[in-house]
Formats: structure tokens, sequence, C-alpha cells
């Protein structure tokens, strides 16, 4: 199947510092990448639609000034989270479809995720 | 918009079948697709229906009934390692929204 890889696995940061996430997909090109995150034995709970070459759709609810989204090229997402707080330590976990395998529409394939802590 | 409801736990016997029941919710119904999550891992895709009936893959099934907005994950042979939390999903536009998931603890 596609692979999804994710960098970092996780990191520990000081509240008001920003922190990068890269997701890559490495066997696909993926024109649409999404975002989730989760908190410990909740669900995923989608933050924004990431489009290669035009700007993330958010969610209601998201601060896209806080949560900024680039995708740059057909296999790399990046979220940034800027001027982290504590509130925002949680797993964010990136997935992208393959359209032309699978179930198509219907399947996303996931990254490891990353553990996000901020101190 | 889209809600989907299924129950939070779920125990069983090692060996044992269990049943993990989700009804839906949606403004224009694409097919239920279901997810596994072991603990501090990422969602792996398990199974999709897009039709009413079952869909076996090895020791698991899927169920779908669209008339009654209702689906199932059925694990067959239950093994320890099956301990792990299941998501239903449907799509909504071209994103996937995820069910709140059900945590299956397996007893020896």
């Amino acid at each position: 199947g596609a692979v999804v890889s994710q960098h970092p696995s996780r990191v520990i940061c000081k509240s008001g510092t920003s922190v990068k996430i890269e997701c890559r997909s490495l066997d696909f090109q993926a024109t649409t990448m999404f975002w989730y995150r989760q908190f410990p034995k909740k669900s995923l709970m989608l933050m924004a639609t990431s489009n290669e070459g035009s700007k993330a759709t958010y969610e209601q609810g998201v601060e896209k000034d806080k949560f900024l989204i680039n995708h740059a090229s057909l296999t790399l997402s990046t979220l940034t989270v800027t001027s982290a707080h504590p509130e925002d330590s949680s797993f964010y976990i990136c997935s992208a479809r393959d359209i032309a395998g699978g179930s198509g529409y219907n399947e996303q394939f996931f990254g490891p995720g990353t553990r996000l802590t901020v101190l | 918009g889209q809600s989907l409801e299924q129950p939070s736990e779920v125990t069983a016997v090692e060996g044992a079948i269990v049943q993990i029941n989700c009804t839906y919710q949606t403004s224009g119904f694409y097919g239920l697709s279901w997810y596994q999550q072991h603990d501090g891992g990422a969602p792996t895709f398990l199974s999709y229906n897009g039709l009413d009936g079952l869909e076996e893959t090895g020791r698991f099934s899927s169920f779908l009934s669209r008339s009654d907005s209702y689906g199932y994950l059925l694990l067959q042979e239950l093994q320890m390692k099956d301990s792990a939390s299941y998501f239903c999903a449907v799509r909504r536009d071209d994103k996937i929204i995820f069910g709140k998931g059900t945590r299956l603890h397996i007893l020896p």
C-alpha cells in the first residue's frame, strides 16, 4: 500500500515557539493531504485539507493563523504550529489519498503521527 | 452535517467473535469505512462498504445497510493483537470524517 511519512515523530518545545511538522507521500503523488489532531483516547479531529498549489481549507473552529499549512509539492505538506502553548500539546497526524489505487476516495493512508508536547 | 455513533468500549475473549456497530447520519452518503488504531500508532484502513451487504477480508468482515444507516465490523477468531481502537468513517466531499471510536479490550 501507499506509504506516508511524518517528521518529526516527537517534539518538545517551549511555550511561544513555533514547530513545523512535515508530511510526505513516499511512493505516490498526493494533490490533497489532510491534517488531524487527536487527544488521548479520543477520535481524530480533522483540522484542515491541504491542497497542492493553493490555500488550505480549514475546518470550523481551527485558527488558520495558528496552524499554518503549506503544500508546496505533490509529495509534501507541512503544518506549522505557531506560538505554541501547552493546550496545543497533542498527537498530530497527516493523511493522504492515493487516487490511483486502493479504494480511491474512500481510503486514506496515514502518517505515523507527531507527538507534540509544549512546556 | 455528519454524525457517527459507535460504542465507546467493547470487551471480548480471545478466540471469540465480536461485532462493533456504527450508525450514521450524513448528507450525501458515499460509503462506510473502518479503520484500526493501536495505542500510539496511526490509523490503518481495514475495509470499505459502498453498497449494502457484507465484505469479507480474512478474519474481518464489514456490513452495510444503507436503508438503516447502519453498519458493523465483525472480527472473528480474536487475537490479543486485535486490542485496539476501531473507527467507522464516512466521506464528506473529499474528506473522511471519523466516529469517536470503539476501544476493543480482549481478555485471555
